[in-house]
């Protein structure tokens, strides 16, 4: 069966750390590899995209990694602030529906000061 | 959330009724989705639109049905609700169905079945 693995244990980490966040899949062959923000009580935002035959992205503090060969992403934000504190999802295609993200059910992240 | 908004943000209704969540967009995309979120399963597709009258179901769609009869409107209804309906309800947009570009949601109805 498709899987989307995230660490289902809250990340703690220091504020000015770099945080990892892991997204492992299996049975996907996935185009592009979506990661998105989820604060309480409101949708996921989007954050960052990145295609299969890209293996690094970066936006400002993020950095995102893509893996096929393995079948993991990787997730970093650098320079981590108090403000970074919130769930952070990850996103794919299924192969043969190709019409909606199925998405893992999401890290919580907490920088503290 | 810019272009998209989800009507009502809460609800509590009763056993056996039915219940109907709205979905409205102002951006003119062509792919619509209701998710549904519960602890410990993360966003489960319920049913998703690739354009007016057409729908598809997603991975728990039994118990619920959709429709979209115009390009901005995407409504879920429950047509009994039970106390497994229970849960936050999110609505999301996209343009195009290559998913080279993110999904914009909406801010989610928190719906309590009784």
């Amino acid at each position: 069966s498709q899987k989307i693995e995230q660490n289902s244990e809250a990340l703690n980490i220091q504020e000015g750390k770099t945080a990892t966040l892991t997204c492992n899949y299996t049975n996907y062959s996935p185009a592009y590899l979506q990661w998105y923000r989820q604060d309480p009580g409101r949708g996921p935002v989007f954050l960052l995209l990145i295609r299969e035959n890209e293996k690094e992205k970066r936006k400002e503090r993020l950095k995102v990694t893509f893996d096929t060969t393995l079948k993991q992403s990787l997730f970093h934000i650098t320079a981590s602030q108090p403000a970074d504190s919130a769930t952070y999802l990850c996103a794919l295609v299924p192969l043969n529906s190709g019409y909606a993200l199925n998405f893992g059910k999401g890290t919580s992240l907490l920088v503290t000061p | 959330d810019a272009g998209i908004t989800q009507s009502p943000r809460h609800k509590v209704t009763e056993t056996g009724t039915p219940v109907t969540l709205r979905c409205h967009q102002t951006e003119n995309h062509r792919y619509m989705y209701w998710y549904r979120q519960d602890p410990g399963h993360g966003l489960r597709l319920i049913h998703y639109s690739y354009g007016v009258k057409d729908t598809d179901k997603g991975e728990v769609s039994d118990g619920y049905s959709v429709s979209r009869s115009k390009t901005e409107d995407f409504l879920l209804t429950l047509e009994s609700a039970t106390s497994s309906q229970t849960s936050v309800y999110f609505c999301a947009i996209s343009p195009q169905a290559e998913h080279s570009i993110g999904y914009t949601f909406g801010s989610g109805t928190r719906l309590t079945v009784v």
